[in-house]
């Protein structure tokens, strides 16, 4: 079974940082681009960050450009984002999601159900 | 702001047919940027329901459709069920963004 389980999330103070990790079965997981999508309480869906197969190519939203860094580790199926100064505003439920295609930017066929960052003094 | 657009809800009785609309701009849809659209149930992750503009994933009924044409994308849902009612989201590459982006997304009310 194709599944992606997120962990590491919690209620943090602002300007701390968090570490959330991804844990992939299922599929060849250095055959595709990875991705975190994030969704506020009550609100929409918003791309925070992407990566390629092979960790060469990574993308950011604005929103946190500068504070946040996705990684991941192919010899263990395993995706990552460093979160640092946190601010409220990133209070919000982080999906992991699989890009069908090598490189970021296609559709993202598989989910996780995610795990929540609370950011609040 | 999303930079994709969508109208915030529809409605409609079941068995009729509904579309939702998602507009872009010529540095995503209109710069032959695939679109996709994802269905998300209350309290649930998001479901891929529509890639590359028309292609539905095994498994989604063929009540769904997608299209696309210039800077715009429309899902259309026929045969409206009770189960359809959620949130909906189209999504895109930004090349201006470097990124992917994601519509404001859209509640189905099945009336």
């Amino acid at each position: 079974e194709v599944q992606l389980v997120e962990s590491g999330g919690g209620l943090v103070q602002p300007g701390r940082s968090l570490r959330l990790s991804c844990a992939a079965s299922g599929f060849t997981f250095d055959d595709y681009a990875m991705h975190w999508v994030r969704q506020a309480p009550g609100k929409g869906l918003e791309w925070v960050s992407g990566i390629s197969w092979n960790s060469g190519s990574t993308g950011y939203a604005d929103s946190v450009k500068g504070r946040f860094t996705i990684s991941r580790d192919n010899s263990k199926n395993s995706l990552y984002l460093q979160m640092n100064s946190l601010r409220a505003e990133d209070t919000a439920l982080y999906y992991c999601a699989k890009d069908s295609s090598v490189l970021p930017g296609y559709a993202f066929d598989v989910w996780g159900r995610g795990t929540l960052v609370s950011v609040s003094s | 702001q999303s930079v994709l657009t969508q109208p915030p809800s529809v409605s409609g009785a079941p068995g009729q047919r509904v579309t939702i609309s998602c507009t872009g701009s010529s540095s995503n849809i209109g710069a032959a940027y695939d679109v996709h659209w994802y269905q998300q149930l209350p309290g649930t992750a998001p479901k891929l329901l529509i890639y590359g503009n028309s292609n539905r994933p095994s498994g989604v009924p063929d009540r769904f459709s997608g299209s696309k044409s210039g800077t715009s994308a429309s899902l259309a849902i026929t045969g409206l069920q009770a189960e359809d009612e959620a949130d909906y989201y189209c999504q895109s590459y930004d090349s201006s963004l470097s990124g992917s982006v994601f519509g404001g997304g859209t509640k189905l009310t099945v009336l």
